[in-house]
């Protein structure tokens, strides 16, 4: 079955600490995406992936890091800089927008952080 | 730039009634229209989609029209179930971009 796979689902981090948040994906998808999503809120792009070894901003970078090594691993990092990381964080995943101008992103089953 | 407008919720509705959930959007050219959902704990799938005016997305009993001249894309649905309770997300997506444009999101919650 293709999908898009998250781990953990729940992360407990120290204050000060840094964390990784795994995304994978076999969709052979080439866009993927991270959000965050606060209680009663709507999703926020953090980071977004075109190809391997290219990303760009989102609206809420400050505070998170990511690379793309492989079409199927998009891993986010948050740092010690992010000052409110408590939140639900989904990976996402679709077709680039050339091959398939109006397609759907397809989601992950989230992880929840929280910092203690 | 793009937008969505979702109806605040909650919106609560009792087993077998009637749902409908407004959503208008603002963009450039002739965008897709998307409606999401949410389960509780859970990340987002695909409800529905439209790529053309007129076109009427389906699925699992849920209907939306792409309506572009009043530029809606209402949710819809003729008998709710408590198992349809989560929150539904409208979103766009303008041809040739990368990024999708959400909503704010409705939760709805059905009663038996």
């Amino acid at each position: 079955d293709g999908g898009i796979t998250q781990s953990p689902k729940y992360l407990f981090r120290k204050e000060g600490q840094n964390v990784t948040l795994s995304c994978e994906q076999n969709l052979n998808h080439d866009a993927m995406y991270w959000y965050r999503q606060d209680p009663g809120q709507g999703l926020r792009l953090i980071y977004y992936s075109q190809i391997v070894n290219d990303f760009q901003k989102g609206d809420i970078a400050e505070g998170y890091s990511v690379s793309r090594e492989k079409k199927e691993s998009f891993p986010l990092t948050v740092t010690s800089a992010q000052k409110n990381p408590t939140a639900f964080y989904l990976c996402a995943s679709s077709m680039p927008a050339g091959q398939q101008p109006y397609n759907e992103q397809f989601f992950g089953p989230g992880t929840r952080l929280t910092v203690l | 730039g793009d937008s969505v407008t979702q109806m605040e919720g909650p919106v609560t509705l009792s087993e077998e009634a009637f749902l409908t959930i407004n959503c208008t959007y603002t963009a450039t050219g002739y965008p897709s229209l998307f409606w999401y959902v949410q389960y509780p704990g859970e990340g987002l799938q695909l409800l529905l989609k439209a790529t053309k005016a007129d076109d009427k997305g389906s699925n699992k009993g849920f209907e939306a029209t792409y309506r572009k001249e009043t530029t809606s894309f209402h949710l819809e649905k003729g008998s709710v179930q408590v198992s349809d309770s989560a929150v539904y997300f409208c979103a766009l997506k303008s041809g040739g971009s990368y990024i999708p444009t959400f909503g704010r999101g409705t939760s709805l919650i059905v009663h038996p």
